[in-house]
C-alpha cells in the first residue's frame, strides 16, 4: 500500500519570494513516480512537476522544483517567485508500478497555498 | 490534441437515484481512471480501465461501476445514490496502464445529492 502525508494544511507566502511545501511518502514498491498537482478553485487538476524514482537529479519545471530525498521517503515542492495565481490547494500524489498498484494514484490530504501582495 | 473533457459539469440528484457521468480522453491515451474528491479531501481512487477492461479497484462499493469504450472514452455509474456520494469526481487518462506516467485531469463533475 501507498500513503502520502501533507503536514501542512495551509502556507502563507509573501509575493516574490519562495515557498516549500512538504510530502513524504511510504511505499514498499521498488519503483514509483511522485507527481505535485495544483487545484484552484474551480476544481481541476493541474500537473505541475514528476519525479521517477530512479531519476538521479530533482526534477525542476520552470518555477516548479522538486526536492526528492529518497532516503528520507520525501517528495518536497519548492516555488520560487511565487505569484499571485499560485494561490490553490497543492496535492502530492504518487504512482507505483507493480504488484495491486495498477498504476493508480494516491494523494495526501493537500495544503492550501495563500499568496499575499 | 484535446485535453479531457468530461460532463456534466454540475449535477444534482436525490437519494436513491443512479448517476452516469461521462469522460472523454486525452487524444492517444488508453487508460483511464476515475477519482471521487470529497470536499477538503484529497482525491479517492475509484478505479481504472485498460482497453475496455477494469483493472484496479479502490474501496468502493459495487454500485460504483464503469465502462470503457472502444475510442477510450469511459463512463462512471453510481447507482443507488447516498448523501455521502455528494463530491467532485474527476476522469484522468493516460499513456499505458501501471506505467509510471503522467495523468491528465478533467475539469471534473460536481455531484450534489440531496
Amino acid at each position: 500500500a501507498q500513503k502520502i502525508t501533507q503536514t501542512q494544511p495551509g502556507m502563507f507566502v509573501q509575493e516574490k519570494e519562495a515557498v516549500t511545501l512538504d510530502c513524504t511518502y511510504d511505499t514498499s514498491d521498488p519503483s514509483y513516480g511522485l507527481f505535485w498537482y495544483k487545484q484552484p478553485s474551480s476544481g481541476e487538476m493541474i500537473f505541475l512537476i514528476y519525479q521517477g524514482s530512479y531519476d538521479q537529479q530533482n526534477a525542476t519545471e520552470g518555477r516548479y522544483s522538486l526536492n526528492f530525498q529518497k532516503a528520507r521517503k520525501s517528495a518536497n515542492l519548492v516555488i520560487s517567485a511565487s505569484q499571485l495565481g499560485d494561490s490553490a490547494m497543492y496535492f502530492c500524489a504518487m504512482r507505483a508500478v507493480g504488484g495491486t498498484s495498477y498504476g493508480k494514484l494516491t494523494f495526501g490530504q493537500g495544503t492550501i497555498l495563500t499568496v499575499h501582495p | 490534441e484535446t485535453g479531457v473533457t468530461q460532463s456534466p459539469t454540475h449535477l444534482i440528484k436525490t437519494r436513491g437515484q443512479q448517476v452516469t457521468l461521462r469522460c472523454s480522453s486525452q487524444s492517444g491515451h488508453n487508460t483511464v481512471s476515475w477519482y471521487q474528491q470529497a470536499l477538503g479531501q484529497g482525491p479517492q481512487f475509484i478505479f481504472q480501465y485498460y482497453r475496455e477492461e477494469e483493472n484496479g479497484r479502490g474501496n468502493f462499493p459495487p454500485r460504483f461501476s464503469g465502462l470503457q469504450f472502444p475510442n477510450y472514452s469511459s463512463e462512471l455509474n453510481v447507482n443507488a445514490l447516498e448523501l455521502d456520494d455528494s463530491a467532485l469526481y474527476l476522469c484522468a487518462s493516460s499513456l499505458s496502464s501501471g506505467g509510471v506516467g503522467e495523468q491528465f485531469f478533467g475539469p471534473g463533475t460536481r455531484l450534489t445529492v440531496l
